[in-house]
């Protein structure tokens, strides 16, 4: 069975512009969850979605935004880029989220650098 | 609110003597507690996780974590340690009693095994 894909692996934007990641969850899992890693803040939360609704969400500003389409596939992003926005962002899956003890998979990561 | 510490943001140690990388949590309830790896440039691997039952949990590659309540403790333990083990490793917490709880992660702790 293959893994959490995220697209695309390396992404190199400027300041103002807008970014969009996508993650493909492991076929049979139904929530994706996005995290940001940096060195500073180690890893965030962003927002999990479930059957194309957000179900949680972290703390981060309104550019941070999110989609799941029906096949499970989620796409985020990020509006008006800031330096800070650079990080690895993780996309994760489980089956459905609503057990708690489910476990997470996780995708390679996306890496935005801002210049 | 719930919280994970790992209060180590590195540990050294020798080929083939045990390891332990420390986790401390808070929750407000009963925990679900995971154990995650990140090798450069990957994403998160699933090791292991405790959700109830015996406290010893073992895991991926010869990785087992005890559950202690009383000290609200985690550890990841290792009997021998291989080079390859070296990585940066998660500690992950979510409080099973809210319904709507995320998964909070550690800050990470970097495992270096010296030949």
């Amino acid at each position: 069975k293959a893994g959490v894909t995220q697209t695309p692996r390396y992404l190199i934007k400027t300041r103002g512009q807008q970014v969009t990641l996508s993650c493909s969850p492991i076929s049979g899992h139904r929530s994706v969850s996005w995290y940001q890693q940096t060195p500073g803040q180690g890893l965030q939360f962003l927002f999990e979605y479930f059957s194309e609704t957000q179900r949680n969400k972290g703390n981060f500003p309104g550019r941070f935004s999110g989609r799941q389409f029906s096949n499970s596939r989620s796409e985020m992003n990020v509006s008006t880029l800031e330096l800070g926005d650079s990080a690895l962002y993780l996309c994760a899956s489980s089956l459905s989220g609503t057990g708690r003890e489910e476990t997470q998979y996780f995708g390679p990561g996306t890496r935005l650098l801002v210049l | 609110a719930q919280s994970v510490a790992q209060p180590e943001d590195q540990v050294n140690v020798a080929e083939g003597n045990p390891l332990t990388v420390k986790c401390t949590y808070s929750v407000s309830g009963n925990p679900y507690l995971f154990w995650y790896v990140q090798y450069p440039n990957r994403g998160l691997q699933f090791l292991l996780k405790y959700i109830t039952g015996d406290n010893l949990v073992k895991g991926s590659y010869g990785f087992e974590a005890e559950f202690n309540k009383s000290q609200t403790s985690f550890h990841l333990k290792k009997p021998s340690a291989l080079v390859s083990d070296s990585a940066l490793y998660f500690c992950a917490v979510r409080d099973i009693t809210s319904s709507a709880s995320k998964i909070i992660f550690g800050s990470g702790t970097r495992l270096s095994i010296r030949p």
